[in-house]
């Protein structure tokens, strides 16, 4: 069975310091991964996914997450916070033979002036 | 163009009222969903619906029932609201149902139930 734990329920950091939000998966075959944003009052955009290939991912507003199969985890990460950064983060994982994504419980991020 | 449309956004409701919300998708996909996010944030799938036949129907109540009659639609019915449906329930939809394909959110329709 699929499942995902974000660790930190609430990540906050400075304007300008490097953000990492943590995320690990369970799967019982080779995973597919999402990061999804939620920005206040709206519904989810992706950020980026890990479908095969590189295991580095990069992603919009210059978000990245790199998949480590031995960790299995997927961690996001950004060198350097901007407030517009400010949302609900949500890593999702899925495998080729489930019917359904399974999304984690969020992680909320808060910039710092 | 929003690509998925939900209405209405905000809907503030009597226990034991029916209420539909609505959902529209100009992607050409084939595949649509419900999902409902609780007060804590936590997304779970509701219904999922392929060239408007139904695929998975969670442990939903039957008070709820959705409704697809073409493909770019897919409605949502509530019976008799209980406080307990106050949540946020989002459409998606995808090109078509397979692992990697990324799924496309509607803002979300915020039910209150008083």
């Amino acid at each position: 069975a699929q499942s995902v734990t974000q660790l930190g329920s609430h990540v906050s950091v400075s304007e300008g310091a490097l953000v990492l939000l943590r995320c690990n998966y369970s799967s019982s075959v080779p995973p597919y991964l999402f990061w999804y944003v939620q920005y206040p009052n709206q519904g989810l955009q992706l950020l980026l996914k890990y479908t095969t290939g590189a295991t580095l991912v990069k992603g919009i507003n210059g978000f990245e997450a790199e998949f480590k199969k031995s960790e299995t985890s997927f961690h996001l990460t950004k060198p350097s916070a901007h407030m517009s950064d400010a949302a609900e983060y949500f890593c999702a994982v899925r495998d080729s033979s489930a019917s359904k994504i399974i999304f984690g419980s969020g992680t909320r991020l808060s910039i710092r002036p | 163009d929003t690509a998925v449309s939900q209405t209405p956004k905000y809907l503030v409701t009597q226990m034991g009222n029916d209420k539909s919300i609505k959902c529209e998708q100009n992607l050409g996909h084939d595949t649509m969903y419900w999902y409902k996010q609780d007060s804590k944030k936590f997304l779970k799938i509701m219904f999922s619906y392929n060239n408007k036949e139904l695929i998975i129907n969670e442990t939903v109540p039957n008070r709820f029932s959705p409704k697809s009659p073409d493909k770019a639609h897919l409605n949502l019915h509530i019976n008799s609201l209980e406080l307990g449906d106050s949540a946020v329930y989002f459409c998606a939809s995808t090109p078509f149902e397979t692992a990697g394909n990324t799924i496309y959110f509607g803002e979300g329709s915020w039910l209150t139930v008083v």
